[in-house]
C-alpha cells in the first residue's frame, strides 16, 4: 500500500523558518518525481515545489523561489520542503505527492501556520 | 502562466443525475511530441487529500469507477458524472502540467439539492 506520511508543520513567526518531511513507503520512490502541493484554509491547491527523481533538477513557482527549497533522499525514501523567509499567505495545508502523469499519490498533509 | 478557468464554482444534483464540470486553458495543453493533452482531474472530499481521478484528460486512474469520463483537447476539457451517488459529493479540481509554473482551477463543489 502506498503511503506518504507529512511531518514537521506547526505554528511558526512571520520571517522564521521550517522543515517539512515526508516519508515514502509501498513504491518505489527513486522512480517518481516528487512534489509539494498546498491548500490554504478554504482555499484551492496550489502546487509548491517539483524535484526530479535524482534531485539535480527543482522547479517552483514565482511566489516561493528563492524561499522554498525542495529536496530528497532516496535511500531514505523521503522528501523534504526546507521553508525560509515566512509569510502569513504561506498559511496552508502542505501535501507530498507523487508526480507522474498529475499528482497520482498524496499525504494526508500537514497544518504550517504562520502568524505573529 | 497557464490560467486554469473552471465552471461552474458549484452544483446542486440529486442522486442519479449526469453533471458535466467544464474547465478552460488560457493556452492549448496538447503535446506535440506525445500527442497527449496534459490535463488532470482531482476530486477532494472534506477532511482528505485530493485524488487523481482522470490524467492525459481522459484515462480514468486505477480504481475510479467508469461513471467518472474526462473528455475534451487543447483549450476545452470536460469532467462527466454519470449517475451521481451520494458519495461523489466533493470539490473537483482541473490542474494542467504542460508546463511550470503547474497551475491548478479553481475548484467546483458538487452538492446535494
Amino acid at each position: 500500500e502506498v503511503q506518504l506520511v507529512e511531518s514537521g508543520g506547526g505554528l511558526v513567526q512571520p520571517g522564521r523558518s521550517l522543515k517539512l518531511s515526508c516519508a515514502a513507503s509501498g513504491f518505489t520512490f527513486s522512480n517518481y518525481y516528487m512534489a509539494w502541493v498546498r491548500q490554504a484554509p478554504k482555499k484551492g491547491l496550489e502546487w509548491v515545489a517539483t524535484i526530479s527523481t535524482s534531485g539535480s533538477r527543482t522547479y517552483y513557482p514565482d511566489s516561493v523561489k528563492g524561499r522554498f527549497t525542495i529536496s530528497r533522499d532516496n535511500a531514505k525514501s523521503s522528501l523534504y520542503l526546507q521553508m525560509n523567509s515566512l509569510k502569513s499567505e504561506d498559511t496552508a495545508t502542505y501535501y507530498c505527492a507523487s508526480q507522474q502523469w498529475g499528482f497520482a499519490y498524496w499525504g494526508q498533509g500537514t497544518l504550517v501556520t504562520v502568524s505573529s | 502562466d497557464i490560467v486554469m478557468t473552471q465552471s461552474p464554482s458549484s452544483l446542486a444534483v440529486s442522486a442519479g443525475e449526469t453533471v458535466t464540470i467544464n474547465c478552460k486553458s488560457s493556452q492549448s495543453l496538447f503535446g506535440s511530441v506525445r500527442q497527449k493533452n496534459y490535463l488532470a482531474w482531482y476530486q477532494q472530499k472534506p477532511g482528505q487529500s485530493p485524488k487523481l481521478l482522470i490524467y492525459l484528460a481522459s484515462t480514468r486512474e486505477s480504481g475510479v469507477p467508469d461513471r467518472f469520463i474526462g473528455s475534451g483537447s487543447g483549450t476545452d476539457f470536460t469532467l462527466t458524472i454519470s449517475s451521481v451517488q451520494a458519495e461523489d459529493l466533493a470539490n473537483y479540481y482541473c490542474q494542467q502540467y504542460y508546463d511550470t509554473p503547474y497551475t491548478f482551477g479553481a475548484g467546483t463543489k458538487l452538492e446535494l439539492k
